[in-house]
């Protein structure tokens, strides 16, 4: 079945450093990939569309110059998130589809980030 | 996405089927209905979909009224390790840009 690897499943930095998550499709390729973000004890909210070999397409409100996103293969899309602050810290996702008609994402395990 | 509407909790007995409700009344002709659950830090779990014809996989069952306008999943043996957050959303099979947008989703609670 499909499989999304993410990396790393926790990190933890300081106040005005820069992190980067990697978002792999492990048997598949994946044209497009997601980026969610989620808050203790709320729901997931879509950051933005990850498009390969094109630039990102941002959520209302979601900022493109902190949150930059690279996609530059089929199984690979980066987040990072620049001069990560205190209100960084949450829970992010990534998901992808494989696109088999059924219109199903895989997501995977989630990035904790703890800004300190 | 069209709206749908959860109970934002409910509890089951280990062993016991759990029925997990959800209301879609402004749901499209051209719309699925799609349930993904959440165990805590964990990311969401693709669990099954349908149209309109009730649909039975390895891990739940998902009944649609005939109007379309709600649904149940139903998990027939609940364990502990289903304890979650389940999330009901409605979307096209295609388009839409592949995105889900999540509601809060229903805490399921299951317990010896």
């Amino acid at each position: 079945g499909a499989v999304v690897s993410q990396h790393p499943s926790w990190v933890i930095c300081k106040s005005g450093t820069s992190v980067k998550i990697e978002c792999r499709s492990l048997d598949f390729q994946a044209t497009t990939m997601f980026w969610y973000r989620q808050f203790p004890k709320q729901s997931l909210m879509l950051m933005a569309t990850s498009n390969e070999g094109s630039k990102a397409t941002y959520e209302q409100g979601v900022e493109k110059d902190k949150f930059l996103i690279n996609h530059a293969s089929l199984t690979l899309s980066t987040l990072t998130v620049t001069s990560a602050h205190p209100e960084d810290s949450s829970f992010y996702i990534c998901s992808a589809s494989l696109l088999s008609g059924a219109n199903v994402l895989t997501f995977g395990a989630g990035s904790r980030l703890t800004v300190l | 996405d069209a709206k749908t509407t959860q109970p934002p909790s409910m509890d089951c007995a280990e062993g016991r089927a759990a029925n997990l409700p959800c209301n879609h009344s402004t749901i499209s002709g051209n719309e699925y209905v799609y349930w993904y659950r959440q165990i805590h830090s964990q990311g969401p779990q693709y669990i099954i979909h349908g149209l309109k014809n009730n649909e039975t996989n390895e891990m739940a069952s998902l009944i649609i009224t005939e109007d379309r306008k709600s649904s149940t999943l139903i998990l027939p043996h609940a364990t502990l390790r289903d304890t979650a957050v389940y999330y009901c959303i409605v979307r096209p099979l295609t388009g839409g840009g592949n995105k889900l947008t999540f509601g809060t989703g229903t805490q399921l609670k299951v317990e010896l």
